[in-house]
């Protein structure tokens, strides 16, 4: 079968970093991406990782370990509008797009 | 500048009803997919298709229907409506599944009372 594990909520501070990690078990893997989703809308895509390493785009960057079926994501300068929750997704060779259950990442102050 | 639509946003099911959310993205992407997210969960993936004629089941299928007659246009059909089926169900829509960016339309509520 197909599972992903993240945390299901965070609590950073505004201006700070945080990380978001997933793992996952999966066969077929193509690739790890990230989404982000506010209170009442729709997930909207922030990243997307095939190979090893580290892809920055802006304050956000998202890193991922095939050997260890690992990623994270990793917010900098956190802003309130930050608030939301964050879905890792593993794309397969069989097409199919699988969401974890999603992070709660709380901002304070 | 559409991308993905669904409708409608908001129904309220009786028990044993049917009815089918629309979904259709004018961006020309062969792939489409129905999740459902139940309240503070992640999406379940329902259906999803590969191209027009070809659909597949995903991790939820269980009393859910679709079609994908032209590359546009990917409805759900909901046969004889449940209360496990109340959740947030949303299309999406991408090139290809491996890493291009997926639409999701806005979303569509759907309470079975």
């Amino acid at each position: 079968g197909q599972s992903l594990e993240q945390p299901s909520e965070v609590t950073a501070v505004e201006g700070a970093i945080v990380q978001i990690n997933c793992t996952y078990q999966t066969s077929g893997f193509y690739g790890l991406s990230w989404y982000q989703q506010h209170d009442g809308g729709a997930p909207t895509f922030l990243s997307y990782n095939a190979l090893d390493g580290l892809e920055e785009t802006g304050r956000f960057s998202s890193f991922l370990s095939r050997s260890d079926s690992y990623g994270y994501l990793l917010l900098q300068e956190l802003q309130m509008k930050d608030s939301a929750s964050y879905f890792c997704a593993v794309m397969n060779r069989d097409d199919k797009i699988i969401f974890g259950k999603g992070t709660r990442l709380h901002i304070l102050p | 500048n559409a991308g993905v639509t669904q409708t409608p946003k908001f129904r309220i099911l009786k028990i044993g009803q049917s009815m089918t959310l629309q979904c259709t993205q004018d961006m020309n992407h062969n792939y489409m997919y129905w999740y459902r997210q139940d309240p503070g969960m992640g999406l379940k993936l329902i259906y999803y298709s590969v191209g027009a004629g070809i659909t597949d089941k995903g991790e939820v299928p269980n009393g859910y229907n679709v079609s994908r007659s032209t590359t546009e246009d990917f409805p759900l059909r909901l046969e004889l409506a449940a209360p496990s089926q109340t959740s947030v169900y949303f299309c999406a829509s991408s090139y290809s599944s491996s890493g291009n960016t997926i639409y999701f339309g806005e979303g569509s509520w759907l309470t079975v009372v």
